[in-house]
């Protein structure tokens, strides 16, 4: 699976959208971007994932530069429970593996 | 559903003490995963089963660690003698095969003195 880089920490007022950013210049054609966050002393839950459009869900909204070498999540309208660390993977969607590799991720700081 | 259930959620041992972690995961899913959990190393996949078969344990420290899965329902991870440095949070993660999340459980913390 490609590596992914992203910022260590973020703020975001609470109410703005919150855009975290994620470079994967290496990711093959067949790999997606899936972003997963963990709110303090939970286990790691889902947020979306996408191969090259954008994505949209009742969590967040994903987008995916046309080269496919970075992508962004944006949180519209960023709350207090929001602040967590997000978590930005590359891996093959179905891959029978089925592993993947969690980075440092970014830690987002929502703030009154 | 009640999501993936682990247990303990709290573990506190000695040293050289036998540690045995419980996972069950949500109904339905085949594809279940041990991770841990450090400050130093961020998380990490430890073991993956599908269909209650070992697929991939090139993540388990040394022998010391072992885990099983007897049916669908049910895992267990377990570490025999325990060391300071097995302290961490445990968590269980299950999937359908080619499932595009994983739900993880609340983890269990566990403490070696």
């Amino acid at each position: 699976d490609a590596k992914t880089t992203q910022p260590p920490s973020m703020d975001c007022a609470e109410g703005r959208a919150a855009n975290l950013p994620c470079n994967h210049s290496t990711i093959s054609g067949n790999e997606y971007v899936y972003w997963y966050r963990q709110i303090h002393s939970q286990g790691p839950q889902y947020i979306i994932h996408g191969l090259k459009n954008n994505e949209t869900n009742e969590m967040a909204s994903l987008i995916i530069t046309e080269d496919r070498k970075s992508s962004t999540l944006i949180l519209p309208h960023a709350t207090l429970r929001d602040t967590a660390v997000y978590y930005c993977i590359v891996r093959v969607w179905g891959n029978n593996n089925n592993d993947m590799r969690f980075g440092a991720g970014t830690r987002l700081t929502v703030k009154p | 559903d009640a999501g993936v259930i682990q247990s303990p959620r709290h573990e506190v041992t000695e040293m050289g003490q036998e540690v045995t972690l419980r996972c069950k995961p949500i109904s339905g899913h085949n594809s279940l995963f041990w991770y841990r959990q450090t400050m130093m190393r961020g998380l990490e996949l430890l073991i993956y089963f599908n269909n209650n078969v070992p697929i991939d344990d090139s993540g388990m420290p040394e022998d010391r660690f072992s885990a099983k899965m007897p049916n669908a329902s049910f895992s267990t991870l377990k570490i025999q003698p325990s060391e300071p440095r097995d302290s961490a949070v445990y968590f269980c993660a299950s999937t359908l095969d080619g499932g595009n999340e994983q739900f993880f459980g609340p983890g269990t913390r566990l403490t070696v003195l």
